[in-house]
């Protein structure tokens, strides 16, 4: 049962280079999120997709982009990466939103 | 807008004691609330959740947290501490029909022998 996937696991990146972050899950979940974890700042939503075919922007949307390919996957961009977004990617997902969300182990993201 | 404030970044208790983590948040109406736990190098689960249906809501290993209104808070607490439960304990809240949870900074909880 894998639940929540996300690759990669670890990445460094230099300022202004780009890359997307992947995340699939395969309990047929309807809405999926991006959070970061920054120490002592808890997890911030990024952006989530309530359902296929929705975006919507969270707390601290500003340098990413998301893109809801399918009900399973959503993926996360960063255009041009910044030091500032030196953090630990979350994605989640849930059926619905009085459900609870279910977690993936992460994305270790570092920018020099 | 939603806020959620968790009283105490670090928590170091003996084994067999009482493990109390102190949420409070701030709220015009009711809110959903939870508390998450994140084990080393993990993402976080779900510990139990208040949905109104009653103050005391019991969850997974042994914790329970009581909702107060009056208080505007949401304590979690397990009798006996044991050293599994070592990890980083998020509190977290939303309105009804809002899919942003707020979690707070979170609390790390060390567990001695």
């Amino acid at each position: 049962n894998a639940g929540v996937t996300q690759t990669p696991k670890f990445q460094v990146l230099k300022t202004g280079q780009s890359m997307t972050l992947q995340c699939a899950q395969d309990m047929n979940h309807n809405s999926m999120y991006w959070y970061r974890q920054d120490p002592g700042m808890g997890l911030r939503l990024i952006y989530y997709s309530a359902s296929e075919g929705t975006t919507d922007k969270g707390e601290v949307p500003n340098g990413y982009n998301v893109s809801r390919l399918n009900k399973r996957e959503f993926s996360l961009r960063l255009e041009s990466a910044a030091p500032s977004q030196t953090s630990v990617y979350f994605c989640a997902s849930n059926l619905g939103v009085s459900e609870k969300l279910f977690f993936g182990s992460g994305t270790q993201l570092s920018v020099l | 807008a939603q806020s959620v404030t968790q009283l105490g970044s670090h928590v170091s208790v003996s084994e067999g004691a009482l493990v109390l983590l102190r949420c409070n948040y701030s709220s015009s109406v009711p809110p959903y609330l939870f508390w998450y736990v994140q084990y080393p190098n993990q993402g976080l689960q779900l510990l139990l959740k208040y949905t109104s249906a009653a103050t005391l809501v019991k969850g997974i290993n042994g914790f329970e947290a009581e909702f107060k209104k009056s208080e505007t808070s949401f304590h979690l607490t397990k009798p006996s501490a044991h050293m599994s439960d070592a990890a980083e304990y998020f509190c977290a809240v939303r309105r009804d029909n809002d899919y942003k949870l707020s979690f707070g900074a979170g609390t790390t909880v060390t567990v001695r022998a």
